[in-house]
């Protein structure tokens, strides 16, 4: 059964840093590594969808690694800003995505 | 256009009452889902579903049932509902099972129940 840890649970960092969030999952047999972002009362956003044969995925300030043998991947964001204040999730797996508890995220200006 | 819309976005109910969720994507997707989130922001898969396999995870009670009319479609139906089903339930869209795709989601269904 699979299971995905995120850690920190919530960070909390002044405008323009550099930050990463880690994810980690028990199965590595997975199709899929996917992150989204989650406003408060909104739906699911996809951020970045990684592959099982990729390695990293790139989108504007935000890049995401998988490291499927040591079962482990990280979002990056480059430039922090208040807009990226959010919660984001880590799902992992193969027939059905299997999400963490989340990072919750507040970039102070 | 909305790819998976859900309907209502918020449900208020008493208990012991039958209620519906319903799911659509206009994606082509094959393969659709339904996501339970609570009170504390946990994401718990429910079910999956394509045309040849319905997935159900061991912890949903058999209160709720999925029914697909066609690919595009996946409603949730909830039977003799109870306090504890309060929450937060999002469907969602994968290209084929087992294939590499991302998932795409509904923005959510807040039910309350009463």
């Amino acid at each position: 059964k699979q299971e995905v840890t995120q850690i920190p649970a919530a960070l909390s960092v002044p405008e323009g840093e550099n930050l990463v969030l880690n994810c980690s999952f028990t199965d590595s047999a997975i199709y899929n590594l996917q992150w989204f972002r989650q406003d408060p009362g909104k739906g699911l956003t996809s951020l970045l969808l990684i592959q099982s044969s990729q390695r990293e995925q790139t989108s504007g300030r935000l890049n995401a690694s998988l490291d499927k043998s040591s079962g482990r991947s990280t979002l990056y964001i480059a430039a922090s800003q208040p807009g990226d204040s959010a919660t984001y999730l880590c799902g992992a797996g193969s027939y059905q995505l299997t999400f963490g508890k989340g990072t919750k995220l507040s970039v102070i200006p | 256009d909305t790819a998976v819309s859900q309907t209502p976005k918020y449900l208020v109910t008493q208990m012991g009452n039958d209620k519906s969720i319903k799911c659509e994507q206009n994606l082509g997707h094959d393969t659709m889902y339904w996501y339970k989130q609570d009170s504390k922001k946990f994401l718990k898969i429910m079910f999956s579903y394509n045309n040849k396999e319905l997935i159900i995870n061991e912890t949903v009670p058999n209160r709720f049932s999925p029914k697909s009319p066609d690919k595009a479609h996946l409603n949730l139906h909830i039977n003799s509902l109870e306090l504890g089903d309060s929450a937060v339930y999002f469907c969602a869209s994968s290209p084929q099972d087992s294939l590499p795709g991302g998932y795409t989601f509904g923005s959510g269904t807040r039910l309350t129940v009463v």
